[in-house]
């Protein structure tokens, strides 16, 4: 069994509606959690960051951390075609310093107009 | 510069070559990672340096893989006697604080 398990979709969604994305994770000594999206052929970017539990809002995107469940979510309010990507989750366990992200597989996205 | 950058974008090369493949990271920023995302696979973590510690090499998946980084900047990751299963997109990122990665646009890796 994979440290994080993510739903590789891929998730087709109309222009406007909520999408909700998620991981679960089996690993307790993860303490940072991010959310990366993917357009095809380029690298990762860096669109969430959110340490230990709780709930993070950035424009139309929502991160969700549950710490006690293992279980962590994004959610992308007034979705947009140009939304269209992968999207990964990633978590590191690391106390000080840096340190190597463990990644989900990647939940591909497609937002239709 | 502004991001990651990373070269070459694209190699292709013939089983049992070597290969290097450079990052530069973003100014300032002390630590440095490098990732291969293959299908099937999704994103690995390879090696990570930060400042003037030894690096962490826990990743790489054999001894033909290398990776220096001179001056606490540019890195090269080197591929010794590549083989087909080398065949991926290898991304480099740099961090100044815990865990926030800034990754490059990777450099995509054929093996023939």
């Amino acid at each position: 069994q994979k440290e994080v398990e993510q739903d590789p979709g891929p998730l087709s969604v109309p222009e406007g509606a909520i999408v909700s994305l998620n991981c679960t994770y089996s690993n307790s000594a993860f303490q940072y959690f991010m959310w990366y999206r993917q357009y095809s052929r380029k690298g990762p970017e860096l669109l969430m960051y959110t340490y230990s539990s709780g709930n993070k809002e950035d424009g139309r995107f929502t991160a969700q951390v549950d710490k006690s469940s293992k279980y962590i979510s994004l959610f992308i309010r007034d979705s947009q075609p140009s939304d269209s990507a992968t999207y990964l989750c990633a978590m590191s366990g690391v106390t000080g310093g840096g340190n190597k992200l463990t990644f989900g597989t990647g939940t591909q996205l497609k937002v239709e107009l | 510069g502004a991001g990651v950058s990373q070269s070459p974008s694209n190699k292709v090369t013939e089983k049992g070559k070597d290969v290097e493949l450079r990052c530069d990271p973003i100014s300032g920023h002390t630590a440095l990672y490098w990732y291969r995302q293959s299908l099937g696979q999704g994103l690995e973590f390879l090696i990570y340096f930060q400042g003037n510690s030894a690096p962490d090499k826990s990743g790489l998946p054999s001894d033909r893989f290398s990776a220096e980084r001179t001056g606490g900047s540019v890195s090269t990751l080197t591929i010794q006697r590549t083989q087909q299963e080398d065949s991926a997109v290898y991304l480099c990122a740099s961090s100044f604080r815990v865990s926030e990665q800034f990754f490059g646009p990777g450099t995509r890796l054929t093996v023939l």
